[in-house]
């Protein structure tokens, strides 16, 4: 079965730098992988996803690019804030089955 | 009022207990999902369903079992509570014909002593 490795787990960033989260998976039928990220004492949150059909995908401060080839994906945020300071993960599925497999999770802090 | 609700929050409870985690949902989807997180592992799947006569196991289904009552009610019980099934339960939902979001609930805490 799919398997959704994530690196770092834990990841300390100044205020306005920028930070990268990089994910790798095993199953190369994936073609769905959206990020979530959870705020403390809260459930996950979709904040941006890509297909396979696509390389790169951006919404603001935060961008995601796709390497099928290699089977990895990152997840890139811009001019970071301290409300950006949470757990950040990273998933794959094959859409048509839509069972989601989550990396282990990042640990984002954001030092003012 | 959130769309997808879990009760309890919080519970504490002794090994050999039988416990269950209620899961209720007002966004109308057909699929439903219990997860478990531990620190350093992230989110493993116990059990979905993709409608109310359709129910599957996830990764980590021994020890677990579920009832899908109605499109908006899914349970997880634990029929003779461990130590190690202390964590962080989330209930989720989707729709198969919208986006493949996932829509979690706020989490259940359970302590198993």
């Amino acid at each position: 079965g799919e398997n959704v490795e994530q690196h770092p787990s834990t990841l300390s960033v100044q205020e306005g730098d920028s930070a990268v989260i990089k994910c790798t998976y095993s199953d190369s039928a994936s073609n769905y992988f959206p990020w979530y990220k959870q705020e403390l004492g809260k459930g996950p949150q979709l904040i941006i996803d890509i297909r396979s059909n696509v390389g790169e995908k951006k919404d603001q401060r935060i961008a995601v690019t796709l390497n099928k080839t290699a089977k990895h994906f990152s997840l890139h945020i811009t001019e970071t804030q301290p409300e950006d300071s949470a757990v950040y993960f990273c998933a794959a599925s094959i859409t048509s089955y839509d069972k989601v497999i989550f990396g282990p999770g990042t640990s984002l802090s954001v030092i003012p | 009022d959130a769309d997808v609700t879990q009760t309890p929050r919080n519970r504490i409870t002794k090994t050999g207990k039988r416990i269950m985690l209620e899961c209720s949902q007002t966004k109308g989807h057909d699929r439903m999902y219990w997860y478990r997180q531990d620190p350093g592992l992230g989110l493993r799947l116990i059990y979905y369903s993709f409608d109310v006569k359709d129910i599957n196991k996830g990764e980590i289904s021994d020890g677990y079992s579920v009832s899908r009552q109605a499109q908006a009610k899914f349970s997880l019980s634990l029929e003779s509570a461990i130590p190690n099934q202390t964590a962080l339960y989330f209930c989720a939902t989707s729709d198969p014909g919208g986006t493949d979001t996932q829509y979690f609930g706020p989490g259940t805490r359970l302590t198993v002593l």
